[in-house]
């Protein structure tokens, strides 16, 4: 089974705090992606990675940056947190370019103070 | 027009129902749907996957995908309690291209 982790379940900031969250997938998936996700507004897309050192912009990347070092790990970061930011954060993965099938972690609830 | 459209509910249900949960969109070009089920506090988990038109059965669960009216569906028989979630439909165009959600339809069933 693909097995996605994320670092934390909660996670409570505050405003203007660096935050890091960490997501590590153990099927050597070449795709990575992180999502927010917010009632009536649904899964949206803030950065994906097709292999290491790549990154792409989803559809709302402001405010987020991204870290891939290592096949296994994609890192999004919150360069300075702010209260729009409180949301739940999931991270999925996929095994390449020539699949559509997700695989989500179980997400990290964020509260910016 | 949204590309893909899911009715929020919530939908309540008593166990042992049929429950038909549906999403329609407007991008002809979508080949790949896929249903995805979310329990509270969780993160969505692949149910169901299918490639262009038809039907796919697991179990208690059906996908159907009717490209012609751009409309899918899942089905579910004999509704359990456990099968209380929130249901995402997903579809893309293209392997290896950004999937498209719904913002998922929130199913209760009661025993």
């Amino acid at each position: 089974d693909v097995k996605v982790t994320q670092s934390s379940r909660y996670l409570v900031k505050r405003t203007g705090e660096k935050v890091f969250l960490e997501c590590v997938q153990d099927m050597d998936h070449e795709n990575m992606f992180w999502y927010r996700q917010d009632p009536g507004l649904g899964l949206r897309l803030i950065y994906f990675s097709y292999d290491v050192k790549m990154k792409e912009k989803g559809d709302i990347p402001e405010g987020y940056s991204v870290s891939r070092e290592k096949k296994e790990r994609f890192s999004l970061i919150l360069e300075s947190a702010s209260t729009n930011q409180t949301s739940m954060y999931l991270c999925a993965s996929r095994p390449g370019e020539h699949y559509n099938e997700q695989f989500f972690g179980p997400g990290t609830r964020l509260t910016v103070l | 027009q949204k590309e893909v459209e899911q009715d929020p509910g919530p939908l309540s249900v008593p166990e042992g129902a049929i429950v038909s949960l549906n999403c329609t969109y407007s991008n002809s070009a979508f080949q790949y749907f896929m249903w995805y089920r979310q329990y509270s506090r969780k993160g969505p988990e692949l149910l169901m996957y299918t490639y262009s038109s038809g039907n796919k059965e697991d179990g208690r669960f059906t996908a159907q995908v009717d490209k012609s009216s751009k409309y899918i569906s899942l089905f579910i028989r004999d509704s359990q309690p456990s099968d209380s979630a929130t249901y995402l439909c997903a579809m893309s165009h293209q392997a290896g291209t950004a999937l498209i959600f719904g913002k998922g339809t929130t199913l209760s069933v009661s025993s």
